[in-house]
């Protein structure tokens, strides 16, 4: 069975500038979580998505979006690029809403840099 | 949430035996425990999960006490390609995941 994939692998972006994510879940998977990972605050999450419904918001500001759709599939928004969103961002899938019993899977990330 | 603490580096030999001890003193009930292995640059691979006592699968074993405030992550007869940080995860939801800083694991020839 294939992993969670992440389009694209690595991106460079300019400040102000807008960017968006992809993430394909494992097939089957219906919960997409997002997660930033950077070398000094670590892993934070960002939010969760099920059923296309996002359910669970992590303490980013209203720049960070996100949307997931029929088919599982989620992708991620960061408008108005800033320096400190060069980052290593996470894709997480998992059957159900990462909860008591469920594993989340991660997939390779996508590597942003902010120039 | 439950915050957690592990070692921010570990230094072993290959052959031996590895073992990483995480605090979670807040750990709820509905808790589970979950380790995951992260190399450079790519995503965090699960490793094991457990709620209590002894857990083991294939590449390693948990260990938590009957308090639950800390958990053991071993691996048994590291070898070069295991150096990489690992991560103890507490908590259920996503939301509510608290991530550890990592240990570090180096595996030396």
């Amino acid at each position: 069975k294939a992993g969670v994939t992440q389009t694209p692998r690595y991106l460079i972006k300019t400040r102000g500038q807008q960017v968006t994510l992809s993430c394909s879940p494992i097939s089957g998977h219906r919960s997409v979580s997002w997660y930033q990972q950077t070398p000094g605050q670590g892993l934070q999450f960002l939010f969760e998505y099920f059923s296309e419904t996002q359910r669970n918001k992590g303490n980013f500001p209203g720049r960070f979006s996100g949307r997931q759709f029929s088919n599982s599939r989620s992708e991620m928004n960061v408008s108005t690029l800033e320096l400190g969103d060069s980052a290593l961002y996470l894709c997480a899938s998992s059957l159900v809403p990462a909860g008591v019993t469920d594993t989340q899977y991660f997939g390779p990330g996508t590597r942003l840099t902010v120039l | 949430l439950a915050k957690t603490t592990q070692p921010i580096s570990m230094d072993s030999y290959e052959g031996q035996e590895v073992n990483i001890t995480c605090s979670h003193n807040n750990i709820a009930t509905n808790d589970y425990i979950t380790w995951y292995q992260q190399f450079p640059s790519q995503g965090p691979r699960f490793i094991i999960q457990g709620y209590k006592t002894k857990v083991t699968n294939e590449v390693a074993s948990l260990f938590i006490p009957a308090d639950r405030k800390s958990s053991t992550l071993s691996l048994p007869r590291v070898s070069l390609s295991d150096t990489a940080v690992y991560y103890c995860l507490v908590g259920a939801q996503a939301d509510k995941l608290s991530f550890g800083a990592g240990t570090t694991v180096t595996v030396r020839a």
